[in-house]
């Protein structure tokens, strides 16, 4: 199967607000709600930001929120601030066996 | 507090093998599915392999099926993958994670370059 879609780059100014896109198929998705996000510094591991769509980790902003409609799930941040300056990826549960990840979004905060 | 350290990776030849280690600590680690996850240079994340809470279940990535084996030793709190015929595209960071249909936590990782 292949990677799920994002952007290869983002950008807003501090206190703006962006949204990043993965898009997939009906396959994966589209057909569960086990999209997560994650944020990665650079020479970091990464970190999980979003689970099941939209569910918030005890210890991340609520400026970070998720949302899915059809083969489409969006990671918004809001309140842009210059250490949300990181590669997002996503990833979906795509059945049986199968695990997807997004290529990644190299987000700039301006 | 959930910490996940791995360790084994190296310079190798193409051909060769390499065992990696991640010892958990902070969490009942026999409760969990295990995943690793490998990011090449410059590159994204790539799930590799995941294994079921007894072992029982383990599944992997086409590219390296037949080469790479995943395993845990619950008595130790410790997942591997044991490596065969490395390739060149197998360099990468090599990161274990505790899998739970998402990541919730992330080793540091592990670097493994396959070179001559």
């Amino acid at each position: 199967q292949s990677a799920l879609t994002q952007p290869p780059s983002a950008s807003g100014s501090p206190g703006q607000s962006v949204a990043i896109s993965c898009t997939g198929t009906s396959s994966d998705v589209g057909g569960y709600n086990y999209v997560s996000w994650y944020q990665q510094h650079p020479g970091k591991a990464p970190k999980l930001i979003l689970s099941e769509v939209s569910k918030r980790p005890s210890g991340v902003p609520d400026r970070f929120s998720g949302s899915k409609s059809g083969n489409t799930a969006s990671l918004t941040v809001s309140g842009l601030q210059a250490e949300d300056e990181a590669d997002y990826y996503c990833n979906s549960y795509a059945g049986g066996t199968n695990v997807l990840f997004g290529g990644g979004t190299k987000l700039t905060v301006l | 507090e959930v910490q996940l350290v791995e360790s084994g990776g190296g310079l190798v030849q193409p051909g060769a093998s390499l065992r990696l280690s991640c010892a958990g600590s902070g969490f009942t680690f026999s409760s969990y599915w295990m995943s690793w996850v490998r990011q090449a240079p410059g590159k994204g994340l790539e799930w590799v392999a995941n294994i079921k809470q007894d072992g029982s279940e383990k599944y992997y990535v086409d590219s390296v099926k037949g080469r790479f084996t995943i395993s845990r030793d619950n008595a130790k709190n410790s997942l591997y993958l044991q490596m065969n015929s490395l390739r060149a595209e197998d360099t990468a960071v090599y990161y274990c994670a505790r899998d739970r249909t998402w990541y919730d936590y992330w080793g540091r990782g592990t670097l493994v370059t396959v070179s001559s």
